[in-house]
């Protein structure tokens, strides 16, 4: 077990909804990213967090947005929801921001936009 | 192009086979490799790193051809539980992004 923990695991939404996504990060890690992993597809950068700003973001509209709390726990909200929202959202924790940290996923969360 | 590339499959190959999967990266300033394996509806997991002058755990060697911007994995003498999704990861060394994932290559290891 990698010690990241996500909630919930599975959530059903209508279009036009928001969700919040939360996470646990790995005690000692202070750098939290998030992943949109659609099926058959590999997991697409969304933003990170480092010490409770964005370090960082991918090719994501504003309607996501995120925070990081003071215990490095993170939250993932995605407003307007759109039925290409749908996937598989993974939280990964590491101990820095550069590049030589390997990433350590939770379970992640599996959002339906119906 | 796509950032990181890979092999489409999937590959299915009977136990105690040898199969090789290959994956190439567009940005030549990248700095650090990985393979993860992803199970079905399961998180990702770190495979191994990948390093320049090559490197092996057991029944897996990995290679990195920086010249040619191109990754491989070697599987050898399969195993029915290597059955999975391997994703390759490059670090594009980009300012809070530090991870690129390939689509990934499936795996199935038929008895």
């Amino acid at each position: 077990e990698t010690g990241v923990t996500q909630s919930p695991t599975h959530l059903i939404k209508t279009r036009g909804q928001q969700v919040t996504l939360r996470c646990s990060s790995q005690s000692g890690h202070n750098t939290v990213s998030w992943y949109q992993q659609a099926l058959g597809q590999g997991p697409q950068f969304i933003f990170q967090y480092y010490r409770e700003e964005e370090n960082g973001r991918g090719n994501f509209p504003p309607r996501f947005s995120g925070l990081q709390f003071p215990n490095y726990s993170s939250e993932l909200n995605v407003n307007a929801l759109e039925l290409d929202d749908s996937a598989l959202y993974l939280c990964a924790s590491s101990l820095a921001r550069d590049g030589n940290e390997k990433l350590f996923f939770g379970s992640g969360t599996q959002l339906s936009v119906l | 192009r796509k950032e990181v590339e890979q092999d489409p499959g999937p590959f299915n190959v009977p136990e105690g086979a040898t199969v090789a999967f290959n994956c190439t990266y567009s940005n030549s300033a990248s700095q650090s490799f990985f393979w993860y394996r992803q199970d079905c509806r399961k998180e990702p997991k770190l495979l191994m790193s990948v390093y320049s002058s090559g490197n092996e755990d057991g029944r897996f060697t990995a290679q990195l051809n920086r010249a040619s911007q191109y990754i491989s994995l070697l599987i050898r003498d399969s195993k029915l539980s290597d059955s999975a999704t391997y994703l390759c990861v490059v670090n594009v060394n980009n300012y809070g992004q530090n991870f690129v994932f390939g689509p990934g290559t499936r795996l199935s290891v038929l008895p």
